[in-house]
């Protein structure tokens, strides 16, 4: 499975736009860019996925690089709930191999 | 509607027991995976399962583990002769198929090995 890269941790004042970035300089023409994040204390919560164009949802917003070689996650306006670990996966097949993550930090 | 239910939420066993850890995926949901959390650390995938097809057990880490699926319901995680490596968060999660659709997390098991 390919691998990405994402800084171990990221700070952000509360009701400011975080972007959350990603690399994947190895990833396959079949590989979906997946974000997923985890609460304290719960399982992971689906955010959005792409393929090749930028991705809008109620959540986030995903931005995806021309040569998908690189990806960023935008949450447009943190809140306090919205302190997790942000994970970005590749995907071509069922399961989701999970890598460290980023911890964001939201500020008040 | 309900989400993916795990049973129990906790789970104190001693060294050497067998235990099983239950997993009810939302109904509908043809693929089911098993992940397992350690302390401080990410996600491991287990096993999962779509449909009638064959799971997928490459992540089973030895073969004191298996598991089990009746249909498109509920699953089963065995953990035999339980050693203390074994302590983790024990997670599930079900999804419409196995491609790209999003999978919905239970809030896990934990099973804490004395």
């Amino acid at each position: 499975d390919a691998k990405t890269t994402q800084p171990n941790s990221m700070e952000s004042n509360e009701e400011e736009p975080v972007h959350l970035p990603c690399n994947h300089s190895t990833i396959s023409g079949t590989d979906y860019i997946h974000w997923y994040r985890q609460l304290p204390s719960q399982g992971p919560e689906y955010v959005i996925h792409g393929l090749t164009s930028n991705v809008n949802n109620r959540m986030a917003s995903l931005a995806i690089a021309e040569d998908r070689k690189s990806s960023t996650l935008i949450l447009h306006r943190a809140t306090l709930r919205d302190a997790a670990v942000y994970y970005c996966i590749l995907r071509n097949t069922g399961k989701l191999i999970f890598g460290q993550g980023t911890t964001l930090q939201v500020k008040p | 509607g309900a989400g993916v239910s795990q049973s129990p939420s906790n789970k104190v066993t001693e060294k050497g027991k067998d235990v099983e850890l239950r997993c009810d995926p939302i109904s509908g949901h043809t693929a089911l995976y098993w992940y397992r959390q350690r302390l401080g650390q990410g996600l491991e995938f287990l096993i999962y399962f779509q449909g009638n097809s064959a799971p997928d057990k490459s992540g089973l880490p030895s073969d004191r583990f298996s598991a089990e699926r009746t249909g498109e319901s509920v699953s089963t995680l065995t953990i035999q002769r339980t050693q203390q490596e074994d302590s983790a968060v024990y997670l599930c999660a079900s999804s419409l198929s196995s491609g790209n659709q999003p999978q919905h997390f239970g809030d896990g098991t934990r099973l804490s090995i004395l």
